[in-house]
């Protein structure tokens, strides 16, 4: 059974940092891209970052670019996002999710989505 | 950035009635589409991606149609599992939501 299993969400002070993991089982996870998506509460769904299946190319979105960074173990079958310098704007549900299928540009549609892990940023 | 903008936001309706949510890309997404189902508390699921393909084990009274900029989703006979909130995705340049369609039976 394919599964993506986030972890790593908790309360954090504004400014502060935070690493989310995800672990996949059930495909070969090298052979996929992987993205991060989130959702704040009662909201919709935004994309945050996608990382190739080597994880030499990454890209992200604007309200996150130069604060957080998408990696990958593909030894340990794990997909991290490394989040600084947090914002109140950044509290939500953090999904991992896989490629499905993507366009000639390189962004994707998503299956299977993670069970997600809340962040919330507050003092 | 591509915006998405559905409608309705809020859709009431009865056990067996054919619904449609309409999806418009702020420019053309070609047929780079997809459509997801969340309930609450659930991570979404895709059901249709590229406009009209349908994904695996989903039921096919859920179709999707379109192209360009306009693009819809139908539910052909509802059913009470199908209480959730749907979502469009263009993924032709980066990736952006609809936001969202709630779909009360």
């Amino acid at each position: 059974e394919v599964q993506l299993v986030e972890s790593g969400g908790g309360l954090v002070q504004p400014g502060g940092s935070l690493r989310l993991s995800c672990a996949a089982s059930g495909f070969s996870f090298s052979g996929y891209w992987m993205h991060w998506v989130r959702q704040a509460p009662g909201k919709g769904l935004v994309w945050v970052s996608r990382i190739n299946n080597d994880g030499r190319s990454t890209l992200y979105a604007d309200s996150v670019k130069g604060r957080f960074t998408i990696s990958r173990d593909n030894a340990k079958n794990t997909l991290y996002l490394q989040m600084n310098s947090l914002r109140a704007e950044d509290t939500a549900v953090y999904y991992c999710a896989r490629a499905g299928g993507c366009s000639n540009a390189g962004a994707c549609w998503f299956d299977p989505w993670g069970q997600g892990t809340l962040v919330t940023v507050s003092s | 950035d591509i915006q998405m903008t559905q409608s309705p936001s809020t859709l009431s309706a009865s056990v067996g009635d054919r619904v449609t949510i309409t999806c418009r890309a702020s420019q053309s997404i070609s047929t780079w589409l997809a459509w997801y189902q969340q309930k609450p508390g659930k991570a979404p699921k895709v059901l249709i991606y590229d406009v009209s393909s349908l994904e695996s084990g989903v039921p096919s009274r859920f179709s999707g149609s379109g192209s360009g900029t306009e693009f819809t989703l139908t539910i052909s006979s509802l059913q009470p599992d199908d209480s959730a909130t749907y979502y469009c995705q263009q993924y032709d340049t980066y990736s952006t939501f609809g936001q969202g369609t709630k779909l009360e039976i």
